[in-house]
């Protein structure tokens, strides 16, 4: 069964990167058959999807996110990772790691991550 | 983008009561292209429904989904008390994928 776990700094500056790494255990992130997804959820503002990354490299990213956010995969590791710029205190939030099925019309997320709270503050 | 309305904003219900989450779009959702999750605090969101209509594995069958178009529904035929959580759902028919902003489910 497939577990991924968030990890990283749970305090970030203001005008710094955010930088977090999913560990996946239970299968590998070579897998041709998923997508590797970023999602935070903002206090007040909800679910937010940040973007995706298959085992391929390739990459997909939410537009209002897109100039600031790089995912990138560390397959030795069976780990993916997030880094944000330029943060701001909006960037506040429950970060989700999770893993979505390659393909159109099979994008729904299982498993996701417990979650990880990054507050930006200066 | 979709943007996704979910009500009500919370549910109250007896244990062993039904009751219908619904999820509504801005804009029609290409096939049934749609989630539902359910989510406690401090675990992971759990994957319910997908497809609309389909239960994911080891779903009880308590939990059943429909719709299509704009208008969704999540029904629970018998409210369990493990069955409090916040519901949303999410849609992958389009680019950016989307979410609810969620329902609560509580004991009455």
């Amino acid at each position: 069964q497939v577990q991924l776990q968030e990890s990283g700094p749970g305090l970030v500056k203001t005008s710094e990167t955010l930088s977090l790494t999913c560990t996946v255990s239970g299968g590998s992130i070579s897998s041709n058959d998923f997508y590797w997804s970023w999602i935070r959820e903002v206090p007040g503002k909800g679910l937010e999807w940040i973007g995706n990354i298959h085992s391929a490299g390739t990459t997909y990213y939410n537009p209002p996110l897109k100039s600031r956010a790089t995912l990138s995969l560390d397959r030795s590791g069976d780990q993916f990772s997030l880094s944000l710029s330029s943060v701001s205190v909006a960037d506040t939030a429950v970060y989700y790691c999770a893993r979505v099925q390659y393909g159109y019309g099979n994008n729904w997320i299982d498993p996701w991550g417990q979650g990880t709270l990054v507050t930006v503050s200066s | 983008e979709i943007v996704l309305t979910q009500s009500p904003g919370t549910l109250s219900l007896s244990p062993g009561e039904g009751g219908t989450l619904s999820c509504r779009a801005s804009q029609r959702i290409t096939s049934t292209y749609l989630a539902w999750y359910q989510h406690k605090p401090g675990q992971a969101p759990r994957l319910l429904i997908y497809s609309a209509s389909s239960r994911a594995t080891g779903i009880p069958d308590r939990f059943s989904g429909s719709g299509s178009g704009t208008d969704f529904t999540l029904t629970i035929s018998r409210l369990e008390p493990e069955d409090v959580a916040v519901y949303f759902c999410q849609q992958y028919g389009s680019s950016p994928l989307t979410f609810g902003g969620g329902t609560k489910v509580e004991i009455k």
